[in-house]
């Protein structure tokens, strides 16, 4: 089925263990995004990727890297996890606005201990 | 810079009787505006959107929202809730031109009392 892939579902590291979280789309779209959720807070935006080969900062970037080599995949990467850190992952993809919005994965659980 | 403001992180309604989550955003600029809806361990599904157009909204599960930019608001409506309706919810705004960001509320919780 179309849409946004994510894994692993479920992830514990400990602190200071780095990690890469999978994010791949198949429906060819440029705009991909990686938001953390946390109670009380809402998703907040960590990166974002306009285009292969074009990523920037969002809302809550630090510890967190991403790069963008494919339109179809956009991992973030976990430098060294902080007990901070441990939230749950979405990443959603975009193509226009009039298409129908923004599509998320399922998410991945991290736990850092 | 954008925001989105959610009033009430919780809101229980009766089974059968009106439902509204209150949504109102910053913007200077004309929005896109979003409803998201969250199932226990689950991802975000679209309820719907309003970019341009008809400022009344109708969405997936009988929801819709109407765009008042006098107010700056985008409030969720059902005229009869379900139990299904259960959920969190998530307002969202962006504001296309080339500023791609979608900025979330922090979420309205919604009880269903049977």
């Amino acid at each position: 089925n179309a849409g946004v892939t994510q894994t692993p579902k479920f992830q514990v590291l400990k602190t200071g263990q780095s990690m890469t979280l999978q994010c791949a789309q198949d429906m060819n779209h440029e705009y991909m995004s990686w938001y953390r959720q946390d109670p009380g807070m809402g998703l907040r935006l960590i990166h974002y990727s306009v285009g292969a080969g074009i990523t920037d900062q969002g809302e809550v970037p630090n510890g967190y890297n991403v790069s963008r080599s494919t339109t179809e995949d956009f991992p973030l990467r976990l430098l060294s996890a902080a007990p901070s850190q441990t939230s749950v992952y979405f990443c959603a993809s975009r193509g226009t606005v009039a298409s129908g919005g923004y599509t998320f994965g399922s998410g991945t659980r991290l736990t850092v201990v | 810079a954008q925001s989105v403001t959610q009033l009430g992180s919780h809101v229980s309604v009766s089974e059968g009787a009106l439902v509204l989550l209150r949504c109102n955003y910053s913007s200077s600029v004309p929005p896109y505006l979003f409803w998201y809806v969250q199932y226990p361990n689950q991802g975000l599904q679209l309820l719907l959107k309003y970019t341009t157009g008809a400022t009344l909204v109708k969405g997936i599960n009988g929801f819709e929202a109407e765009f008042k930019k006098s107010e700056t608001s985008f409030h969720l409506t059902k005229p009869s809730a379900h139990m299904s309706d259960a959920a969190e919810y998530f307002c969202a705004v962006s504001f296309g031109g080339g500023n791609e960001k979608l900025t979330f509320g922090t979420g309205t919780r919604l009880t269903i009392i049977p």
